[in-house]
C-alpha cells in the first residue's frame, strides 16, 4: 500500500527566503507525482506534474524534483512571497492507474 | 478557475435529510473523482468514474451514492449521514490515461452534518 509523507508539517519563513518542501513515498513504482497548493477552505490548485520518467519540472519560481528510486520529491520555492502562504500537497499516482495517494501537506506561512 | 465547478459551496444538513452535491467539468476529461478531506487527514479517494463507468469504490458507506450521467457531470447523493461525515468534499477530473493525467480540482463543498 502506497504511503506518502510530507515533512515538515508546518513551516514559517520570512519573505524573500528560498525554501524546500519534502515529499516521500514508500512504493517507487509510480506513474507520476503532482504538487498542489490549497488555500484555507478552498480546493486544490495544480502546481506541477512530474512523470515517472522525468527528473524535474519548473514553473516560474517553483521547481519540483523527483528521485523515484529513493522515493522522494522536493518542491523548491524561490524568493518566497506572502502570497505563497498555503498548504502544499504532494500526490502520487501508482498501483493501478486511478489510485492517487495524497500526503497530509505542509502548511507554509511567509511572513512579510 | 480550474474548469471544475462544484455546487453548493456550503451545505448544512440534518442526519435525516437527503441532499446532493454536484460537480461539472469543462475540460473534456473522461475521468472524474470524489474525494473527502477531513481535518488533519490526507485526502481520501471515495469514487472514480471512467467514461461514466464506476471503476473505484474505496469502501465508502452506502449512505454516499455517486451518479455519473455523462463524462462532464458527477453527483454525490447523501442520505442519513452522520456527524463524522462533516468534511470538505472535493471533485476532480483528469484524462483516464496517457502521458498527461494531471488532475484538476473544484473548490469543494463544505458539508456540515448536524
Amino acid at each position: 500500500k502506497q504511503e506518502v509523507t510530507q515533512i515538515p508539517a508546518a513551516l514559517s519563513v520570512p519573505e524573500g527566503e528560498n525554501l524546500v518542501l519534502n515529499c516521500s513515498f514508500t512504493d517507487s513504482a509510480i506513474y507520476n507525482l503532482q504538487w498542489f497548493r490549497q488555500d484555507p477552505g478552498k480546493g486544490l490548485t495544480s502546481l506541477l506534474l512530474i512523470q515517472s520518467s522525468q527528473r524535474e519540472q519548473t514553473s516560474g519560481r517553483l521547481n519540483a524534483s523527483l528521485d523515484k528510486s529513493s522515493g522522494r520529491s522536493t518542491l523548491y520555492i524561490a524568493a518566497s512571497q506572502p502570497g505563497d502562504s498555503a498548504t502544499y500537497l504532494c500526490a502520487v499516482r501508482s498501483g493501478g492507474y486511478q489510485k492517487v495517494t495524497f500526503g497530509i501537506g505542509t502548511k507554509l506561512q511567509v511572513i512579510p | 478557475e480550474t474548469g471544475v465547478t462544484q455546487t453548493p459551496r456550503h451545505l448544512v444538513m440534518g442526519m435525516t435529510n437527503k441532499k446532493s452535491l454536484k460537480c461539472e467539468q469543462h475540460l473534456g476529461h473522461n475521468a472524474m473523482y470524489w474525494y473527502k478531506q477531513s481535518a488533519k487527514k490526507p485526502l481520501e479517494l471515495m469514487f472514480v468514474y471512467n467514461f461514466k463507468e464506476q471503476t473505484e469504490n474505496n469502501s465508502v458507506p452506502s449512505r454516499f451514492s455517486p451518479e455519473c450521467p455523462n463524462s462532464s457531470h458527477l453527483f454525490l447523493h447523501l442520505h442519513t449521514l452522520q456527524p463524522e461525515d462533516s468534511a470538505l468534499y472535493l471533485c476532480a477530473s483528469s484524462q483516464v490515461e496517457g502521458m498527461n493525467t494531471e488532475a484538476f480540482f473544484g473548490q469543494g463543498t463544505r458539508l456540515t452534518v448536524v
